[in-house]
């Protein structure tokens, strides 16, 4: 079993749609990560949160620790946002992360 | 850019021969992170760094992997004796403070072995 879920696992919008993908983990954590990841590899860390939400462009992460669930959420969705969308957390014990499958994200112009 | 280079990017080997790979991470950055990703899936632990010291490895990590950071700056990861089974994508990441700061992560190195 994974610690970390994501879905859904692909995604296909169209230009200026409004996107979520959600994120549900099953330990304890004392911080949640949305990393994007375009063809090739490269991975950004777009948001790091440890309770409540964040705002960065279109852009938005929120998180409910009691239910152990995020979201990111992407207003104005264009191409470019075109990318894989993994969550990532840190438990409370130990050091390494715990990383979700990805959701791919497709954004039809 | 994030600051983490990694080199090669690409790598293409026969099964059976050794391959290194390296890490530059953000120079003050003291925790390195090495993980795995195969296709389709998320990234997978391998390991982590405190300055020069080793301090986890993943059961993933196999005696045929190595890796090494010596003087508490760039890392190096050998696999020796490499298997089809090893092709994927090898990242790498540095943070100040894992409970804390951000892990900003580099490229990667793809692997295949033949």
């Amino acid at each position: 079993k994974n610690e970390v879920e994501q879905s859904p696992q692909n995604l296909t919008a169209q230009e200026g749609e409004f996107i979520t993908i959600n994120c549900s983990y099953s330990v304890g954590i004392s911080a949640l990560h949305w990393l994007q990841q375009h063809p090739g590899g490269g991975i950004v860390s777009l948001f790091m949160l440890s309770s409540g939400k964040k705002k960065h462009g279109r852009l938005i992460a929120t998180i409910n620790i009691q239910e152990k669930h995020s979201s990111l959420h992407i207003t104005a969705s264009h191409p470019r946002d075109s990318a894989v969308y993994i969550c990532a957390v840190h438990p409370n014990t130990g050091n390494q992360f715990y990383f979700g499958t990805g959701t791919s994200l497709t954004v039809i112009p | 850019d994030t600051g983490v280079s990694q080199d090669p990017r690409h790598k293409i080997t026969k099964r059976g021969q050794n391959v290194t790979f390296r890490c530059d991470p953000i120079s003050e950055h003291n925790r390195l992170y090495w993980y795995r990703q195969t296709l389709g899936q998320g990234p997978e632990f391998l390991t982590y760094f405190q300055n020069e010291a080793q301090l986890e490895k993943s059961r993933l990590l196999s005696d045929r992997f190595s890796a090494e950071r010596p003087k508490g700056s760039f890392s190096t990861l050998e696999i020796q004796r490499t298997e089809q089974g090893d092709s994927a994508m090898y990242l790498c990441a540095s943070s100040l403070d894992v409970g804390g700061n951000i892990q900003y992560f580099g490229a990667g190195t793809r692997l295949s072995v033949l």
